[in-house]
């Protein structure tokens, strides 16, 4: 697509439950990135796909995050047993292969409410 | 990690105004990217400027990789410039950013 698309936009849910948030990235880039932003704060890395596998899941706060991305395209960032403190924008961004590499597009975010 | 810090935190001009926000970093980076996240979340892509100077319209950016620090200009501005500006500088790839607390802009009529 023209641009990183991510659904829904935004996502209410009760503490306990679980959760799945998609990501679609621009056609064509490789690589493909998560990252969280809370309240008054910089976005923070959780994870990194280059083509199918996780290539970095250093970030991600513990295992209740997990992330896919079976096909090299799409990708689904799944919270389990959600939290109040998993409340956030979550946003994705993805990069193209060679010398575009290292600049992400971001798309517009899934913000997550956790009551 | 790389500690990131910008200044101002806060920032409130009138519009047509000229401004400069300053990204200071701990570390020796060959990668720094400035975003501009708008009042609706998107977050867009500026400036890919590990080092040099760039110039997109009436927004400039300058990185001394050397004196670990960057600075992003933004002249005349207009109340659409309005938003958080976010220095992320880093070593080697993207997803080795590190993202400052962020400028709060914001441009009066």
């Amino acid at each position: 697509g023209a641009g990183v698309s991510q659904t829904p936009s935004n996502k209410v849910t009760e503490k306990g439950k679980y959760v799945e948030l998609r990501c679609d990235p621009i056609s064509g880039h490789t690589a493909l990135y998560w990252y969280r932003q809370s309240l008054g704060q910089g976005p923070e890395f959780l994870i990194y796909f280059q083509g199918t596998g996780a290539a970095d899941d250093s970030g991600l706060p513990n295992d209740r995050f997990f992330a896919v991305r079976p096909e090299g395209s799409v990708s689904t960032l799944k919270i389990q047993r959600t939290e109040r403190g998993d409340s956030a924008m979550y946003l994705c961004a993805s990069s193209p292969g060679g010398a575009g590499a290292n600049v992400l597009t971001f798309g517009a975010g899934s913000r997550l409410t956790v009551l | 990690g790389i500690q990131v810090e910008q200044s101002p935190p806060d920032l409130i001009l009138q519009e047509g105004a000229n401004s400069t926000l300053r990204c200071n970093f701990s570390d020796s980076v060959n990668n720094l990217q400035w975003f501009h996240q708008n009042p609706w979340g998107q977050l867009i892509n500026l400036f890919y400027i590990p080092s040099g100077t760039k110039q997109n319209g009436r927004l400039s950016a300058t990185t001394v990789a050397t004196e670990r620090y960057s600075l992003l200009y933004i002249s005349s501005s207009q109340t659409t410039d309005s938003g958080v500006y976010f220095c992320a500088p880093g070593k080697g790839s993207a997803r080795q950013l590190t993202f400052g607390s962020g400028t709060q802009l914001t441009v009066l009529p």
